[in-house]
């Protein structure tokens, strides 16, 4: 079974500029989800979908952050403009959400490693 | 406010001992604990679950304990081995919040040949 696949591995851009993020989830898992995380810190949910709906962005920056979910599969993630403090991993997961308690396991994807400068 | 704490940043042990990884939380509301290991440049694995209802679930070398009444948990590695060395994250799931998974700082854990 193929796991969550996120690209790019590593981005490096300067301040102000935009950077976008994707994820596709493991096949025929409805709930996806961003994380942040900064060096030394846990994970940190940036957004919640359930297939295409957002279930919870109360921590997005909704300011400069967006992220879409079309069709229920695939996932981007933007930040614009990017502020120096965003430099972090971003973490994409995702879980089939069956109701029980081990179908809510999330698993995560290689993470993609943002350098603002 | 941090509801799920890792105390101790990192631990070292030697091979074939045990390792003890140790969770401690605030929130009355959580129903779920999970344990993740992560490896430099990859994401969180999954490692192993307890549900609120349980104090013990065994899967292989790893083993975790909880007691509720002190809202504390516990990862047992044993025997602990080289490639055990990695970061450890306990989370846990708030039942009454989107079941939105709240995690610690992380255990780096070096085990020693």
């Amino acid at each position: 079974e193929a796991g969550v696949a996120q690209s790019p591995r590593y981005k490096i851009i300067e301040k102000r500029q935009s950077v976008a993020f994707w994820c596709n989830p493991i096949s025929g898992h409805a709930t996806l989800y961003w994380y942040q995380q900064i060096l030394g810190q846990g994970p940190k949910l940036l957004i919640q979908f359930q297939n295409n709906g957002v279930v919870d962005d109360s921590q997005l920056p909704k300011d400069r952050f967006s992220a879409e979910r079309l069709k229920g599969v695939d996932s981007t993630l933007k930040i614009q403009p990017a502020k120096l403090e965003d430099s972090a991993v971003y973490l994409c997961a995702s879980s089939w959400s069956g109701g029980s308690l081990s179908t809510d396991t999330q698993y995560f994807g290689p993470g993609t490693r943002l350098t603002v400068l | 406010d941090q509801q799920v704490k890792q105390n101790s940043p990192s631990l070292s042990v030697q091979e074939g001992r045990i390792s003890i990884l140790n969770c401690d939380y605030t929130n009355s509301m959580f129903d779920y604990f999970l344990w993740y290991k992560k490896y430099p440049a990859e994401g969180p694995t999954f490692l192993i679950s307890i549900s609120s209802i349980k104090d013990k679930n065994e899967d292989g070398r790893f083993t975790v304990f909880l007691n509720k009444s002190a809202k504390h948990l516990s990862l047992h590695i044993v025997p602990s081995q080289p490639g055990d060395s990695a970061v450890y994250f306990c989370a846990a799931r708030n039942a009454g919040n989107n079941r939105k998974l709240i995690w610690g700082l992380g255990t780096s854990l070096a085990v020693n040949p």
